[in-house]
């Protein structure tokens, strides 16, 4: 399969602690995007790295892409409840089709 | 609203049924994608529509499944005689078209619709 995968597939953490997720691809890529999803929603696109970027961010977000490895990172610093939802990778191995890993479901406690 | 519409949110059918899943996306919004969600599971790609040209549908996963999209704006997803296995979320997407190949445009979704066949 030419999907990126996350890991890890659950995360569970408090509120205020990093959580870190990471997605592993096995094509070549022209850039990358990382998306959430609330339970019973659509997704939502949160930031998008070229594949002559190594790092990017945006407010709590950071993100890391290591072409070499395949593969990138989403780190969402000083957590909150409100961040709770299902994150997930999106690659583009052709024009037209994006390819999107089965997510990494992330659980602040309060 | 002004984001990606789809219709109906629920829809719970017999089997053998034909469904109809309708998705209105961003006004302007060239480019147009359906994806499948099984139940925890990643989204699988079914089609997408660009301006006028040839949809790609090489991710449509049997010849019950059918999709058109009228005047470059609406689309409808239709799945003939359908299987307890069609039942999943459908997502609509929509964005502008990607001109540069090392930039792809985001996409913005629907809620999408929850199919569940009996």
């Amino acid at each position: 399969s030419q999907q990126g995968e996350e890991d890890p597939q659950a995360l569970s953490i408090q509120e205020g602690e990093n959580a870190t997720m990471n997605c592993s691809y096995k094509t070549s890529i022209n850039n990358l995007q990382w998306y959430r999803q609330n339970s019973g929603r659509g997704l939502v696109h949160l930031i998008l790295i070229r594949s002559n970027e190594r790092e990017k961010h945006s407010g709590r977000l950071r993100v890391t892409l290591d072409t070499s490895k395949k593969s990138s990172s989403l780190l969402i610093t000083a957590s909150r409840a409100a961040d709770t939802a299902s994150y997930f990778c999106a690659t583009d191995a052709s024009f037209n089709k994006f390819y999107f890993g089965s997510g990494t479901k992330l659980n602040v406690k309060p | 609203g002004a984001g990606v519409s789809q219709s109906p949110s629920n829809k719970v059918t017999e089997k053998g049924k034909d469904v109809e899943l309708r998705c209105d996306p961003i006004s302007g919004h060239t480019a147009l994608y359906w994806y499948r969600q099984s139940l925890g599971q990643g989204l699988e790609f079914l089609i997408y529509f660009q301006g006028n040209s040839a949809p790609d549908k090489s991710g449509l996963p049997s010849d019950r499944f059918s999709a058109e999209r009228t005047g470059g704006s609406v689309s409808t997803l239709t799945i003939q005689r359908t299987q307890q296995e069609d039942s999943a979320v459908y997502l609509c997407a929509s964005s502008f078209r990607r001109t540069d190949p090392g930039l792809n445009q985001p996409q913005h979704f629907g809620d999408g619709t929850r199919l569940s066949i009996l």
